[in-house]
């Protein structure tokens, strides 16, 4: 099945710097690959998402990018606030009628500090 | 609001006890999926039905156990409960594309 490895960990940044988070995955047929923030105690959020037939997706400060060939995908946040600090999740899988079934990396808590 | 509902929000039981999370997905939605989030841990998926069959099974324990209803509504049945059950909860549905979570449900074994 599909192994989503996430890094770093954990993330600090200073407000207004710029967030990088990294994640590979392992099925080279997963064509579909999400990122969930969760701020505590909530639930997690779709925030961006990307496929595979694109290589970059900005949203406002939040932008993903896709390498197939590499299988590794990045979220990238701009401008960091306060309010950007979560738990940050990738995913991925592939899309298929019966449903998907995604698999998550493990997390990175960002912490922007003031 | 993504649209799927949890019940309970909270629960307290002991150790030994079995519980009942329910779950309404979203409108339209066949596929369920439910997660376990321990503290400060990533989302562990325990198993996913699409329209009352199972999809697939992730690392459920023996002890649990799921089902999905004609209406497409799902239960998650936790018995003999250990203090290592204790967690958040979620359940989550699916269109074709995005998978959307509900509020979760939280358990507290004691």
């Amino acid at each position: 099945g599909e192994n989503v490895e996430q890094h770093p960990s954990t993330l600090s940044v200073q407000e207004g710097d710029s967030a990088v988070i990294k994640c590979t995955y392992s099925d080279s047929a997963s064509n579909y690959f999400p990122w969930y923030k969760q701020e505590l105690g909530k639930r997690p959020q779709l925030i961006i998402d990307i496929r595979s037939n694109v290589g970059e997706k900005k949203d406002q400060r939040i932008a993903v990018t896709l390498n197939k060939t590499a299988k590794h995908f990045s979220l990238h946040i701009t401008e960091t606030q306060p309010e950007d600090s979560a738990v940050y999740f990738c995913a991925a899988n592939r899309i298929k009628a019966a449903g998907n079934k995604l698999t998550f990396g493990g997390g990175t808590r960002v912490l922007v500090k003031p | 609001d993504s649209g799927v509902t949890q019940t309970p929000k909270h629960l307290i039981t002991a150790t030994g006890q079995r519980v009942t999370l329910r779950c309404s997905p979203r409108s339209g939605d066949l596929s369920v999926y439910w997660y376990q989030q321990s503290l400060d841990q990533g989302l562990q998926f325990l198993i996913q039905y699409y329209n009352g069959e199972e999809r697939a099974k992730g690392n459920i324990l023996e002890r649990f156990s799921a089902q999905q209803f004609p209406d497409l509504h799902s239960e998650l049945n936790l018995s003999s409960l250990e203090l290592g059950d204790s967690a958040l909860y979620f359940c989550a549905s699916s269109d074709l594309n995005t998978i959307y979570f509900g509020e979760g449900s939280w358990l507290t074994v004691v």
